[in-house]
């Protein structure tokens, strides 16, 4: 089955700075790749994702890319602020199929960001 | 729309007490997803259904778990006995793939203790 990857685990930045989170994935058949923010005591939110047919999607001040060739995709936040500390989760799924539905998460990324 | 309901938000029990947990899925999602997040082990996917018949069980980590969808709107996930390793936070999640898409929304979580 699909194995995902994520790194760093944990990641400081000072406010107003970048934060960069990636992720790798072992099956060349998934095809989509969300990402979730998870705040403390609550359940993971989606943020942002992205098809295998797009190379790079944006919303504001996050951006995900993707590299199907080398099999990773990044989660990019800039101008970052206190309210973007949380627990980032990254995914991978085949997508609608006769096996079903299924997402391989990875391990998380504790951003905190520092003011 | 309400998002993905569950209840109790919090659980204390004593081993070998029966615990059920209960989801509501967002009204018109095909797709309903248990997963199990701990510290050691993450996000773990315990068991998902599609038009409420459970697609896959695999995760489920032994017998004396089990999971129920007895219509649309309404999902349980039980547990007896339960154990102190069973201590964790539980999250369902839903899908709507009529549109074509897959993207899982999560609930806020049960958080079970046992003593």
């Amino acid at each position: 089955g699909e194995n995902v990857e994520q790194h760093p685990s944990t990641l400081s930045v000072q406010e107003g700075d970048s934060a960069v989170i990636k992720c790798t994935y072992s099956d060349s058949a998934s095809n989509y790749f969300p990402w979730y923010k998870q705040e403390l005591g609550k359940g993971p939110q989606l943020i942002i994702d992205i098809r295998s047919n797009v190379g790079e999607k944006k919303d504001q001040r996050i951006a995900v890319t993707l590299n199907k060739t080398a099999k990773h995709f990044s989660l990019h936040i800039t101008e970052t602020q206190p309210e973007d500390s949380a627990v980032y989760f990254c995914a991978a799924s085949i997508g609608i199929s006769n096996t079903g539905n299924q997402f391989y998460f990875g391990t998380g990324t504790s951003l905190t960001v520092i003011p | 729309d309400a998002g993905v309901i569950q209840s109790p938000r919090h659980e204390v029990t004593e081993m070998g007490q029966e615990v059920t947990l209960r989801c509501k899925p967002i009204s018109g999602h095909d797709y309903l997803f248990w997963y199990r997040q701990t510290m050691m082990r993450g996000l773990e996917l315990l068991i998902y259904f599609n038009n409420n018949v459970p697609i896959d069980d695999s995760g489920m980590p032994e017998d004396r778990f089990s999971a129920k969808m007895p219509n649309a709107s309404f999902s349980t996930l039980k547990i007896q006995p339960s154990e102190p390793r069973d201590s964790a936070v539980y999250f369902c999640a839903s899908a709507n793939t009529g549109t074509g898409k897959d993207t899982q929304y999560f609930g806020p979580g049960t958080r079970l203790t046992v003593l």
